[in-house]
């Protein structure tokens, strides 16, 4: 089973900062299934980045995704208000999915 | 618009069963496979279970195997997830989530969850 470790475990930025988060991986992931999700308290989470860079539908560009083997990055170029939230990556392989722990960006 | 509602959660006691549902609307349910995620009070997010969009195949993690089952009814676009033996450290809420497709396996919806609580 492929594990997945995110770092930092927590993020202290400002607003109008610039967050970047990580994702190693156990053994290489292809790029086609690496995944990031956004999660804030009591919601589910939400899909941001699938493919290692490809937007989802209404996400903005201030997020990003790059990475490939077993090192994988989010960037949020410019944080909003909204943006304070838990982020995890998942990849697939094998039938199965696996999480990070998940990296929370909260506000310094 | 898609809907993935949850239900069927709840208290149920140490070696307990229970069978969660998920209703779904908005999207042609019988051409994607399902998903099951569950996630533990104040912890991160741990796949359960997968199931194929005709039923099969399925997947379970090793923590629910030979204990839970998926399935699913395609004529009620509703996905099940029935639990047995069930064990303090399965509390958490229950989500479903629609696979977005096999180019990703990315879950692009989720519902909104359902608490299950295994206490006596």
């Amino acid at each position: 089973e492929i594990v997945l470790t995110q770092s930092p475990g927590t993020l202290s930025l400002s607003p109008g900062e610039r967050a970047t988060l990580s994702c190693r991986a156990s053994q290489t992931v292809s790029n086609s299934y690496l995944v990031w999700y956004q999660q804030k308290p009591g919601q589910a989470p939400r899909l941001l980045i699938y493919g290692t860079s490809t937007r989802a539908t209404g996400i903005p560009d201030r997020f990003s995704g790059s990475g490939s083997g077993t090192d994988f990055t989010l960037t949020i170029s410019r944080l909003e208000p909204e943006d304070f939230a838990v982020y995890y990556c998942q990849q697939y392989g094998g039938s199965s999915l696996t999480f990070g722990g998940g990296t929370k960006v909260e506000i310094k | 618009e898609v809907q993935l509602l949850e239900s069927g959660g709840g208290l149920v006691q140490p070696g307990g069963s229970l069978r969660l549902s998920c209703a779904a609307s908005g999207f042609t349910f019988s051409t994607y496979a399902m998903r099951w995620v569950r996630q533990a009070p104040g912890k991160g997010l741990e796949w359960v279970s997968t199931v194929g969009s005709s039923g099969g195949p399925t997947a379970y993690a090793d923590s629910v195997k030979g204990r839970f089952t998926i399935s699913r009814d395609n004529s009620k676009n509703t996905l099940y997830l029935q639990m047995t033996s069930l064990r303090a450290e399965d509390t958490a809420v229950y989500y479903c989530g629609k696979n977005q497709g096999d180019y990703s396996r990315a879950i692009d919806y989720w519902g909104q969850g359902t608490l299950v609580t295994v206490s006596s």
